[in-house]
C-alpha cells in the first residue's frame, strides 16, 4: 500500500519549453506533496510542498515562477518546469506522507533539457 | 539545525561482512529517523526506521541502533549481499508528515 506513481520517468524538452511532471497518490489520499530535486552523486534536495487546495510553499533559493507546482486534488500534484534550461536538467523525484508506511516516494524524473 | 550529518560518503565491504553507516543531528524536535536505500535513477525506497522510544530495531539483516542522547544513530546491513550495493540516505523529520531532512547519503559497494 501507500503507492505514489510519478510520470514521466525520463524526458528530454528542447531549451524554452515547458515540461510537467505528475505525482499520483494510488491508494492513498496526498494531502501533501513534497518535491525534491536530486543532482548527480547527491542527496535530495527540497524544492517545494504542496498541500492540496492551497499555494505550495517554496525554499529559499528556488524560482517559484520556474517551478509552478499544482495539488488541485487529493491524489494528483504537478510539477512544471517553465522555459527550461540545460541548467534545469535533473533528477526530480515527489513524496508523500503516507501513514503508517512513512514517507512514499515516486520513481523520480529524468530531465533533460538540450 | 536543521543539519544531519552522515558519514561515511562510500563504503567498500566484502560480501558477507557487515555494512556500517553513521548519522548525526542536532535538532532535538526531530522524533522520525528512516533510513532510505536508493538504486541509480530510481526513487529512494523505506529501509526501515526508527523512532526515539527505541534505541534499537531490527529488519532481517537491517538494524537502526538510536542514541538519543548523543543525537546520533545508525545503520547495520549484516551478511552484506552484492544486492545491496546502492545508496543508502538516513532522514529525520520533526513530526508526522512534516518534510524530512536528509542526510549527504552513503554509497555502498559491496564486493562479490
Amino acid at each position: 500500500g501507500a503507492v505514489v506513481s510519478q510520470h514521466p520517468s525520463w524526458v528530454i524538452c528542447k531549451s524554452g519549453t515547458s515540461v510537467k511532471i505528475e505525482c499520483r497518490s494510488l491508494d492513498f489520499q496526498a494531502t501533501t506533496m513534497f518535491w525534491y530535486r536530486q543532482f548527480p552523486k547527491q542527496s535530495l534536495m527540497l524544492m517545494a510542498t504542496s498541500n492540496e487546495g492551497s499555494k505550495a510553499t517554496y525554499e529559499q533559493g528556488v524560482e517559484k515562477d520556474k517551478f509552478l507546482i499544482n495539488h488541485a486534488s487529493l491524489t494528483l500534484s504537478t510539477l512544471t518546469v517553465t522555459s527550461a534550461h540545460p541548467e534545469d536538467s535533473s533528477f526530480y523525484i515527489c513524496s508523500a506522507p503516507a501513514g503508517s508506511y512513512g514517507y512514499t516516494f515516486g520513481s523520480g524524473t529524468r530531465l533533460t533539457v538540450v | 539545525q536543521q543539519q544531519v550529518k552522515q558519514s561515511p560518503q562510500s563504503l567498500i565491504v566484502q560480501k558477507g561482512g557487515i555494512s556500517i553507516i553513521n548519522c548525526a543531528y542536532e535538532n532535538t524536535a526531530f522524533d522520525y529517523f528512516p533510513w532510505y536505500q536508493q538504486f541509480p535513477g530510481k526513487g529512494p525506497a523505506l529501509l526501515i526506521a526508527i523512532r526515539p522510544d527505541v534505541s534499537e530495531k531490527k529488519e532481517g539483516r537491517f538494524t537502526i541502533s538510536f542514541n538519543k542522547s548523543a543525537k546520533q544513530f545508525s545503520l547495520h546491513i549484516m551478511d552484506s549481499q552484492p544486492g545491496d550495493s546502492a545508496t543508502y540516505f538516513c532522514a529525520a523529520s520533526p513530526l508526522s508528515a512534516r518534510q524530512l531532512t536528509f542526510g549527504s547519503g552513503t554509497q555502498l559497494t559491496v564486493l562479490p
